[in-house]
C-alpha cells in the first residue's frame, strides 16, 4: 500500500499569511494526488486534483505543485473561511489512501 | 445541482449487519464510478470501496479492512449506490460518505453529508 505522510499535522496562521502543507508519497504516484478541505461536521470538498488542477469553483488562492514524490498545497493569502482540516489522497493505485490531515486554524 | 444523499446508518451490535444507501441526482449516475469513504470519530478519511460503471463491467474494489465483509453495489435504474455491511466490528464505527468519482480516476468531486454507523453492544 502507498503511504501518504502529511506535514505539519496542525498549523495556526494569520489572515493574509501564505500557508504551505506538504504530502509525501511512499513511492512514485506520478501526479495522481488530490487535495480536500473538510470543515467540522461537513463532508470533504475537492480543492485540487492531479497535483495542480484547480477544481471548478475553488478560489484561486489555492494551488498545488509536485516535486517527485513530494506534493504541496499552498494558500497564497489565508482567509478566515479557510479553517478546517486538509487531506491529500493518492489516486494512483488501489487501495486508495489519504494522508493523516493538517488542521488549519486562524490566529 | 449534483447531489448524493446517504441513508441507512444506525446503531448495530458487533457481528450484525447494516445496509447503507446513497441516492444520486442531477448527473448521469450510470456513467460514473462511485465510492464509499469512512471517517471514524475524530480520525481521518479511509477509502472503503469503489464500483466501476457498466462500461467497465461493474468491477468492485475494497480496502483490506472490509474485504469479505462489505459489498458495494449499485442500481443504475434507481440512481442508487449501496453498501452491505456484514459481521460488523466496533472498529467499523464511523461516518460513511458516498462520493462520485470524477472521470474514473479516483478523484472524488461530490460527496454526501454522511451517515453515522455505530457498532456497539
Amino acid at each position: 500500500d502507498i503511504q501518504m505522510t502529511q506535514s505539519p499535522s496542525s498549523l495556526s496562521a494569520f489572515v493574509g499569511d501564505r500557508v504551505t502543507i506538504t504530502c509525501r508519497a511512499s513511492q512514485s504516484i506520478s501526479s495522481d494526488l488530490n487535495w480536500y478541505q473538510q470543515k467540522p461536521g461537513k463532508a470533504p470538498k475537492l480543492l485540487i486534483y492531479a497535483a495542480s488542477t484547480l477544481q471548478s469553483g475553488v478560489a484561486s488562492r489555492f494551488s498545488g505543485s509536485r516535486s517527485g514524490t513530494d506534493f504541496t498545497l499552498t494558500i497564497s493569502s489565508l482567509q478566515p473561511e479557510d479553517f478546517g482540516t486538509y487531506y491529500c489522497q493518492q489516486s494512483y493505485s488501489i487501495p486508495l489512501t489519504f494522508g493523516g490531515g493538517t488542521k488549519v486554524e486562524i490566529k | 445541482e449534483v447531489q448524493v444523499v446517504e441513508s441507512g446508518g444506525g446503531l448495530v451490535q458487533p457481528g450484525g449487519s447494516l445496509r447503507l444507501s446513497c441516492a444520486a441526482s442531477e448527473f448521469t449516475f450510470s456513467d460514473h464510478y462511485m465510492v464509499w469513504v469512512r471517517q471514524a470519530p475524530g480520525k481521518g478519511l479511509e477509502w472503503v470501496a469503489r464500483t466501476r460503471n457498466k462500461a467497465n463491467s461493474y468491477i468492485t474494489e475494497y480496502a483490506a479492512s472490509v474485504k469479505g465483509r462489505f459489498t458495494i453495489s449499485r442500481d443504475d435504474s434507481r440512481k442508487s449506490l449501496y453498501l452491505q455491511m456484514n459481521d460488523l466490528k466496533t472498529e467499523d464505527t464511523a461516518i460513511y460518505f458516498c462520493a462520485r468519482d470524477l472521470y474514473g480516476r479516483a478523484i472524488f468531486d461530490y460527496w454526501g453529508q454522511g451517515t453515522l454507523v455505530t457498532v456497539s453492544s
